[in-house]
């Protein structure tokens, strides 16, 4: 079966530089997709990477090693508002394709 | 156009009833999906579906749970005879260019007393 790991929690403090990792395990790889989600808020897209290596939106990147199956997502000059779940997502090949899977999520805290 | 669009945004019933969650997507977009995400928890796929076809149900998690979608737009995802186990947030979204990058609707969030 498909499944990501990522840790439960990260704390950094405002105006710092942090990275949430992800590993996955699939028997097919699409890519990996990055979302943010606040409290009581709705999964918002972040970033998606099909090739390794680094892709770059404002203060947030992304990054992949599918030789590793390994990626992160680097969030640069932290802000209050950052302070969120962060979830990476695979698709999983075995049913067409548009099954995606869901890490558990890392929960961010950024301090002041 | 508007953003994915749920209704209603909080229901509260009865262990027993049913329930219908309705879910309107982004204009366009012929993909469309279901996850039930518990509290503190991540997102549960529950259904996809492409056009008006869903071509995997497995991850529905019991008979009790159906979904369907109609002319390629509005879907319902119908719980009957609901269980407490059955609260949570329900989750839809909808993508135009392939699953990789979903805009999710604001969920409902379902009570089963």
């Amino acid at each position: 079966g498909q499944s990501l790991e990522q840790p439960s929690e990260v704390t950094a403090v405002e105006g710092a530089i942090v990275q949430i990792n992800c590993t996955y395990q699939t028997s097919g790889f699409y890519g990996l997709s990055w979302y943010q989600q606040h409290d009581g808020g709705a999964p918002t897209f972040l970033s998606y990477n099909a090739l390794d290596g680094l892709e770059e939106t404002g203060r947030f990147s992304s990054f992949l090693s599918r030789s590793d199956s390994y990626g992160y997502l680097l969030l640069q000059e932290l802000q209050m508002k950052d302070s969120a779940s962060y979830f990476c997502a695979v698709r999983d090949p075995n049913t067409g394709g548009f099954k995606t899977i869901f890490g558990a999520g890392t929960r961010l805290f950024v301090k002041a | 156009g508007a953003g994915v669009s749920q209704s209603p945004s909080n229901k509260v019933t009865e262990k027993g009833k049913d329930v219908e969650l309705r879910c309107d997507p982004i204009s366009g977009h012929t993909a469309l999906y279901w996850y039930r995400q518990s509290l503190g928890q991540g997102l549960e796929f529950l259904i996809y579906f492409q056009g008006n076809s869903a071509p995997d149900k497995s991850g529905l998690p019991s008979d009790r749970f159906s979904a369907e979608r109609t002319g390629g737009s509005v879907s319902t995802l119908t719980i009957q005879r609901t269980q407490q186990e059955d609260s949570a947030v329900y989750l839809c979204a909808s993508s135009s260019l392939g699953p990789d990058t979903q805009y999710f609707g604001p969920g409902t969030r379902l009570t089963v007393l």
